[in-house]
């Protein structure tokens, strides 16, 4: 099956602690993103890459940081320094990156992280 | 800055109804605009992407229109089914912020 994968579905974390939520697509997609989808906020992107070895923030990229050293993978980690983390995380692909007519999104089911 | 509304918030109409979804941007420099799917707890499914250049897409009962000089676009579902319950997102793929805008949603509920 092609898609996006996220790891894992629900994840509880304890104040003052790193976490790592896992993003895996294998759609040979170019481009990832991650957002952040708080009730009544919509989705706010926290960084994206267009290309493996690169990524850039979004708007919200405060406590959080990436990595893409391969193609098929973009882990965020979400760290102690990140106010209020409790959230759904939604991780994305898409072909080709963003200043394109081609751009076509594709989702993940999403983490929920809840800060206990 | 780009922004994306959403109205109305929620909306309810029995099955088998027509209707009609609406997406407003106030920049009109766009690459294409994109209209998602939401269930409750999921993540967002792609239904349809419309180019800068395209003025129309359809898939299946579902069709979205593109107007760029107003700022609008509109997601037609024909014959309405409970199944089609969810939360309907429309995105912008803005070329002066370099960034994909997201509205907040309409929140869709089809009464059997």
């Amino acid at each position: 099956d092609g898609g996006i994968t996220q790891s894992p579905k629900y994840l509880f974390r304890k104040e003052g602690q790193n976490v790592t939520l896992s993003c895996e697509q294998n759609l040979n997609h170019d481009a990832m993103y991650w957002y952040r989808q708080d009730p009544g906020q919509g989705l706010r992107l926290i960084y994206y890459s267009q290309i493996v070895n690169d990524f850039q923030k979004g708007d919200i990229a405060e406590g959080y940081s990436v990595s893409r050293e391969k193609k098929e993978s973009f882990p965020l980690t979400v760290t102690s320094a990140q106010k209020n983390p409790t959230a759904f995380y939604l991780c994305a692909s898409s072909p080709t990156g963003l200043a394109s007519s081609y751009n076509e999104q594709f989702f993940g089911p999403g983490t929920r992280l809840t800060v206990l | 800055k780009q922004e994306v509304t959403q109205i109305p918030a929620a909306l309810s109409v029995p099955e088998g109804e027509n209707l009609v979804l609406n997406c407003s941007f106030t920049d009109s420099a766009i690459y294409n605009l994109q209209w998602f799917r939401q269930d409750p707890g999921k993540g967002l499914t792609s239904l349809l992407l419309i180019q800068s250049s395209q003025r129309e897409q359809t898939s299946g009962r579902l069709n979205a229109s593109l107007d760029k000089s107003s700022g609008r676009s509109t997601l037609y579902i024909a014959a309405s089914q409970p199944g089609d319950s969810a939360t309907y997102l429309c995105a912008v793929d803005t070329s002066r912020d370099d960034k994909i805008i997201f509205g907040k949603g309409t929140r869709l509920h089809i009464l059997p």
